[in-house]
C-alpha cells in the first residue's frame, strides 16, 4: 500500500531532550514535505526538500532540523524542543501533477507531540 | 507572499442540506489550486484540485471551480451526509503550497 509512516504518532517530553520524528514514504517520490498544526493557523511548513541531499526552509523552520540522505526517508529534529513546539506534525510527500506540474500530496496520519 | 483565506468554522448543518465553504487566495502567477479533507484522527487527503483558471475539480459529490477573475475556489456540495463531517483545508501553489487555516463541517442527522 502507498503510504507515509510517521512515528512516533504520539510523544510527551520535556524541554530541552533532544527528539527525532521519522518519516518514511514508499511511493519513490521526491518531494517531501513536513508541516506543524496549531488550532486557527491551518498548517505550516517547517521543511521540505526537492530531493535526496537537498533541503530548504519553509514559513517556520525555528527549532528544527531535517536530512535527506535517503530518497525514501525524512526525518524531523528538534534539537531542543520548547513547549512552544508543542502540536500536531505531518510529514508528506509527493509526485508532480504530469500536466500541471503541481505537486500532489500524500500526508502520513500526523505526529502528536507535547513538550512540557 | 501566497496566502489562503477560508470562512471560519464551524459549519454546522442538517443532513441534506447544501455546502458552501468559501477559499479565496493571494499568489503570483498562476497557482494551482486544491481542497484537502481531514477525517478525526487522520492526515489530510487530496478531495479535488484544479490546474487552471475556470478547471471544475470534483469528487465525491463535491465541487468547485477555479475563478482566476474573484481569485476563488469555494467548496460546494448539493447535499452533505453525517460521513461528510471533517475538516476542510483550501491550498494554492505548485511545487510548494499554502494552506488556509481549515473550516470544520459539522453534520447532523
Amino acid at each position: 500500500e502507498a503510504q507515509v509512516t510517521q512515528n512516533p504518532r504520539y510523544l510527551i517530553t520535556v524541554t530541552g531532550k533532544k527528539l527525532t520524528v521519522t518519516c518514511s514514504q514508499n511511493m519513490n517520490h521526491e518531494y517531501m514535505s513536513w508541516y506543524r498544526q496549531d488550532p486557527g493557523l491551518g498548517l505550516r511548513q517547517i521543511y521540505y526538500s526537492m530531493n535526496v541531499e537537498v533541503t530548504d526552509k519553509g514559513d517556520v523552520p525555528e527549532g528544527y532540523k531535517v536530512s535527506r540522505k535517503e530518497k525514501r526517508n525524512f526525518p524531523l529534529i528538534l534539537e531542543s524542543p520548547s513547549p512552544n513546539q508543542t502540536s500536531l506534525y505531518f510529514c508528506a510527500s509527493s509526485d508532480s501533477d504530469r500536466l500541471s506540474g503541481a505537486n500532489v500530496l500524500t500526508f502520513g496520519a500526523g505526529s502528536r507531540l507535547t513538550v512540557l | 507572499g501566497d496566502s489562503v483565506t477560508q470562512m471560519e468554522g464551524p459549519v454546522t448543518l442538517s443532513e441534506e442540506a447544501f455546502l458552501t465553504i468559501n477559499c479565496t487566495y493571494t499568489a503570483t502567477g498562476y497557482p494551482s489550486l486544491f481542497w484537502y479533507v481531514q477525517y478525526p484522527g487522520e492526515g489530510l487527503q487530496l478531495l479535488l484540485k484544479a490546474t487552471k483558471a475556470d478547471d471544475k475539480g470534483s469528487n465525491k459529490g463535491f465541487e468547485a471551480t477555479y475563478r482566476k477573475e474573484t481569485t476563488s475556489f469555494h467548496l460546494e456540495k448539493g447535499s452533505v451526509q453525517v460521513s461528510d463531517s471533517a475538516v476542510y483545508f483550501c491550498a494554492s501553489g505548485r511545487r510548494a503550497l499554502t494552506f488556509g487555516s481549515g473550516t470544520r463541517l459539522q453534520v447532523q442527522p
